[in-house]
């Protein structure tokens, strides 16, 4: 089966530039993950999608970080104005919708902002 | 909310020893603890997975341990191999809500021949 997709997978650009990544999951899993990984730490829960619908946001810094789900598929993840501390990889994941919602990633987006 | 610490942050193992990893968790209600390697440059892959309801599974080389009691659970590799080298995650979620994985800061695995 199709793994979860993600684009692009490197992005460069200036701090207070906008930059949107894109997240395909796996097909049925009405479940969706984003998270950021800062080099040497583990994943960090940013948002979490059930459908189409936000289920856990509380560490989104929602000041420049935004996230949809259209139609409960795909996902954008927006960063609006980018600082220097949100260089990173940008980690999605989904599961099905049932417990123990086991987590498959993508390959990841690594944003640098310089 | 769930705090979840990893130790050691680094291991070096000779090929064919056994390396250990271990975890703890703060939230009594976690019931669902698994394991993540990331090889460099590459996505996080579940390797191994233990609910509350047991004490330890085994797949192949690879065990995992959970002390309820206690709030850790440890990773075993045996018989390690270069291949192995990675950054080891551990993780922890509930079943309650939406089952939020929290993880630990990694473990780097060095295997040397």
């Amino acid at each position: 089966e199709a793994g979860v997709a993600q684009s692009p997978r490197y992005k460069i650009i200036e701090k207070r530039q906008s930059v949107a990544f894109w997240c395909n999951p796996i097909s049925g899993h009405a479940t969706l993950y984003w998270y950021q990984q800062i080099l040497g730490q583990g994943p960090k829960l940013l948002i979490q999608f059930q459908n189409n619908g936000v289920v856990d946001d509380s560490q989104l810094p929602k000041d420049r970080f935004s996230a949809e789900r259209l139609k409960g598929v795909d996902s954008t993840l927006k960063i609006q104005p980018a600082k220097l501390e949100d260089s990173a990889v940008y980690l999605c994941a989904s599961s099905l919708p049932v417990f123990p919602y086991e987590q498959y990633f993508g390959p990841g987006t690594r944003l640098t902002v310089t | 909310g769930e705090n979840v610490e990893q130790h050691p942050s680094t291991l070096s193992v000779q090929e064919g020893d056994s390396a250990v990893i271990k975890c703890t968790y703060s939230d009594s209600a976690s019931n669902y603890f698994p394991w993540y390697k990331q090889e460099l440059g590459k996505r996080p892959q579940l390797i191994i997975d233990i609910r509350s309801n047991v004490g330890e599974k085994k797949d192949q080389r690879i065990a995992v341990t959970l002390n309820k009691t206690a709030k850790h659970f440890s990773l075993h590799i045996t018989e390690t191999q270069p291949e192995d080298s990675a950054v080891y995650f551990c993780a922890a979620s509930s079943s309650s809500g939406y089952s939020t994985l929290t993880f630990g800061k990694g473990t780097m695995l060095l295997v040397s021949p």
